[in-house]
Formats: structure tokens, C-alpha cells, sequence
């Protein structure tokens, strides 16, 4: 079983929307959750991060984690064609684990 | 503050083919580290280094040579090119290693590069 589990998508949604990604994680000592963003033919760079439970909110991103479910999100509220791009999930555990990354458009 | 560099760009190969991918970093970190990103499979770490004169490998290591003789550059080596490494390589760095410094979240955030586009044909 992998350390963290991502859905590639693709994620297609309108100018506005709520966009919600999500990622499951298997090792329940994992504290610390990260978000990247990664720009077409970029590197990617740092989002948001987290420790523990409860959400964190920056702008119009709000990252949560449920630790009973192990399972991290992140919340684009009123999304933008900016916003396209591919998020991946990253946990902290000795070292970086990230997931697949889902690529996410948002249209005008 | 230029962060981490990575040359070239791109690059094409013949099978058999040796080149080293550079990377460096301006920020005085400790920690270095190259991933290999392909479609599907995400980010997958290849070498890792908690800092000079000590490597270790990741997930993926085979093909692949690094050192790290300076706390700036770390390159890395793939001595005879496959098709199968045709990949989107990464460089990253953080202040601090995850590996020795586990609970330092903050210091532990790894900054990327541009990446370098490799195809072996």
C-alpha cells in the first residue's frame, strides 16, 4: 500500500466553482500535510501546509485533514482560470511522500 | 535570490549515452534530493543527501550515480542512458533533511526547480 493515494483526475470545472481535491494516506503517525502546486512545464512549488488536525485557510484555499479518516483535502473557493494547474498531496514521515498530483482546469 | 537551478533544460540522448544533470542551490540548505516525475506516477524520489560528502538512494536509484562535494551542488549522473529514463528530473532542497529532522515541518519544505526534460532515444 502506498503512503499516499491521490486521483490523477482530470478535473474539469467552471469559472467560480468550489473545487475540492482530495488524498488518503496510510500511516496514521503522519502529522505533517503539505499542498504543492505545479504549473504546466514548471516545478513544483509550495501551496500550504499543515500540522495535525483542522484546517487551515489562506485566501481562497482552505487545506483540512481528517485523521480519523486519514484522508487531506484542499478547497479552492471561487476558482479561477489561474488556478489551472496540477495539486499534489505531500506527507511528511522521515521524507516526502506525494501523491500522483490531480490536474485540475478551470474554464472561463 | 535565484533558488534552485537546474541545466539544462532539456536534453536528448542515445541509448548508452552518459550526462550529468546539475543542480544547485543558493539558500545554504542541508537537504537535496532528485525526483523523476512521470505520467501517472507522481514524484519518485531517486538520491537524497542530508548534506556534504553524504548521499543516500531512494526509491528509484538504479541507473543513477550522485554526489555531493559542496553543500551547493548536488549533480546527478546517469552513466548509460535507457529509453526508460526518459523522464521530467526534478532537483529540490530544503533547509533541513526529513530524514534527520522529522519534526521540523517549516525547514523541511522542499523548493524545486524548473526540472530538466530528458528524452533517450
Amino acid at each position: 500500500q502506498k503512503e499516499v493515494e491521490q486521483d490523477p483526475g482530470p478535473l474539469s470545472v467552471p469559472e467560480g466553482a468550489i473545487v475540492s481535491l482530495n488524498c488518503t494516506y496510510s500511516n496514521s503517525a503522519f502529522q505533517y500535510f503539505m499542498w504543492y502546486r505545479q504549473y504546466s512545464r514548471k516545478g513544483p512549488e509550495l501551496l500550504m501546509y499543515t500540522y495535525s488536525s483542522g484546517n487551515k485557510e489562506d485566501g481562497r484555499f482552505t487545506a483540512q485533514v481528517d485523521k480519523s479518516s486519514k484522508y487531506i483535502s484542499l478547497f479552492i473557493r471561487d476558482s479561477q482560470p489561474s488556478d489551472s494547474a496540477t495539486y499534489l498531496c505531500a506527507i511528511l514521515g522521515g521524507r516526502l511522500y506525494f501523491g500522483r498530483g490531480t490536474q485540475l482546469t478551470v474554464w472561463p | 535570490n535565484a533558488g534552485v537551478t537546474q541545466t539544462p533544460k532539456f536534453q536528448v540522448l542515445k541509448t548508452g549515452q552518459s550526462m550529468t544533470l546539475q543542480c544547485a542551490q543558493d539558500m545554504n540548505h542541508e537537504y537535496m534530493s532528485w525526483y523523476r516525475q512521470d505520467p501517472g506516477m507522481g514524484l519518485r524520489l531517486i538520491h537524497y543527501s542530508v548534506g556534504a560528502g553524504i548521499t543516500d538512494q531512494g526509491e528509484v536509484p538504479n541507473g543513477y550515480n550522485v554526489s555531493r562535494s559542496t553543500t551547493e551542488d548536488f549533480p546527478l549522473r546517469l552513466l548509460s542512458a535507457a529509453p526508460s529514463q526518459t523522464s521530467v528530473y526534478f532537483c529540490a532542497s530544503s533547509y533541513s533533511s526529513p530524514v534527520t529532522n522529522p519534526m521540523g515541518l517549516a525547514k523541511n519544505i522542499q523548493y524545486f526547480g524548473a526540472g530538466t526534460r530528458l528524452s533517450v532515444l
